[in-house]
């Protein structure tokens, strides 16, 4: 069973379309990170967000963590074939221990021109 | 980009031989992670290391090893590789643990064992 789920799990849009990504738990977390990755590479850290209800804005990306720190949403407007790739919403538990990071099962991204 | 490299980058081996990977950091931070990343299931955290001899497992450590004799190095030891274990490893790094916990990732290392 997955602490996080994300979905959709695939998604493959055309030019300019928007969308949005969910990651939803039971479980509440002190803080939750977004993270994109590329064919080959590692993931690299887009936002994080840490209290309830929080909105951060990364150009056309909006990223909101839930009022209750269960769940977040990353929302992609007019997308653009440089978005294509693997996004991965990470969380901290509450009573964290050693840093961990708990991950979602990702979602891959295909923008088309 | 956080100086994070992983070597080797690409490694094919044979079932029952003993692998090693290895993760360098050039930023002085005390804590270190080891991911493997499959299909559907995300990142899952194998070892973790939260300063110079002092690690700890994670939720998929059995049949894997770890040692870190200095700060920037933390290796993973596959003791005896099955195919379960062909997957892309990664390494992070994070100055704290304190919230929020981030990490930076190296470019990976794929693992196949035949």
């Amino acid at each position: 069973t997955q602490l996080l789920e994300q979905s959709p799990q695939f998604l493959s849009i055309q030019e300019g379309e928007n969308l949005t990504v969910y990651c939803n738990s039971s479980s509440v977390f002190s803080s939750l990170q977004w993270y994109r990755q590329e064919p080959g590479e590692g993931p690299v850290l887009l936002v994080t967000v840490v209290t309830g209800g929080e909105v951060k804005k990364l150009k056309r990306l909006t990223f909101q963590f839930g009022d209750a720190r269960k769940d977040s949403s990353l929302h992609i407007t007019a997308a653009q074939p440089g978005d294509t790739g693997l996004y991965l919403c990470a969380g901290n538990r509450v009573y964290n221990q050693g840093g961990k990071l708990i991950f979602g099962q990702g979602t891959e991204l295909s923008v088309k021109p | 980009d956080a100086g994070i490299t992983q070597s080797p980058r690409h490694k094919v081996t044979e079932t029952g031989t003993p692998v090693t990977l290895r993760c360098h950091q050039t930023e002085n931070h005390r804590y270190m992670y080891w991911y493997r990343q499959d299909p559907g299931h995300g990142l899952r955290l194998i070892h973790y290391s939260y300063g110079v001899k002092d690690t700890d497992k994670g939720e998929v450590s059995d049949g894997y090893s770890v040692s870190r004799s200095k700060t920037e190095d933390f290796l993973l030891t596959l003791e005896s590789a099955t195919s379960s274990q062909t997957s892309v490893y990664f390494c992070a790094i994070s100055m704290s643990t304190g919230v929020p916990s981030e990490q930076y990732f190296g470019p990976g290392t794929r693992l196949t064992v035949t």
